[in-house]
């Protein structure tokens, strides 16, 4: 069963404006994080904020926020005024307690494209 | 933050042949790293989790004997793809932790083209 759900393939947004990413997960561990990473096509990952199981607040890092709505196991990030080189590929990953530790998981990913 | 760093960046090696993939952590020393491949397009899936001084846990559909993982110390853990052929050609990705459950920090890839 797919426990990281990336529903949108691809969005388009214009330059200077906010966008919403979505991310669904599913766990029955009380006690997780979640992440979001940036690829560009250099293909490094680069980690843009994080959100633990019992943060309260929402997490925002700059222009990054993340819409965190437990009851609702979604974990949305948002990025305001966006700029072109927001253009990449943007992973939501969970970390959660596997057979060997704490291992983290990817979705499916979502290619932002921002417009001039 | 914390650099890692992997080696060889890109590899082109023939079908047959097996290669290795090194993952340091340079400023740190990390307890667990992590191996991921990324096929193009697609996500990153995790392929194992190796701890320092014991044997790596495989993910569920990895050839433990195809892809071996040393993790000899504390800043380093290397991936070897024996007898690599093409359905193998792949980014492969490392990410390294200091601490079990810890923010993982990741490696740049490594891109393996086997003819």
């Amino acid at each position: 069963a797919q426990k990281i759900t990336q529903t949108q393939p691809g969005m388009f947004v214009q330059e200077k404006e906010a966008v919403t990413l979505d991310c669904t997960y599913d766990t029955s561990d009380q006690s997780y994080g979640l992440f979001w990473y940036k690829q560009p096509s250099s293909g490094e990952m680069i980690f843009l904020i994080y959100q633990g199981s019992y943060d309260e607040q929402n997490a925002t890092e700059g222009r990054y926020s993340l819409n965190f709505q437990k009851a609702r196991k979604s974990a949305n990030l948002v990025i305001s005024a966006s700029q072109l080189g927001d253009s990449a590929m943007y992973f939501c990953a969970m970390r959660e307690v596997g057979t060997g530790g704490f291992k983290t998981i990817f979705g499916a990913g979502t290619r932002l494209f921002v417009k001039a | 933050g914390a650099v890692v760093s992997q080696h060889p960046s890109w590899v082109i090696c023939k079908s047959g042949t097996s290669v290795k993939i090194e993952c340091r952590s340079l400023d740190f020393q990390a307890t667990t790293m992590f191996w991921y491949r990324q096929f193009p397009k697609q996500s990153l899936m995790l392929m194992a989790t190796s701890n320092e001084g014991s044997k790596a846990t495989y993910e569920q559909g990895v050839e433990k004997d195809k892809f071996l993982i040393n993790h000899a110390s504390l800043t380093l853990s290397t991936l070897t793809v024996t007898s690599a052929h093409p359905e193998d050609s792949s980014f492969y990705i490392c990410s390294a932790s200091l601490l079990a459950g810890a923010l993982g920090y990741f490696g740049p890839g490594t891109r393996l083209l086997v003819l």
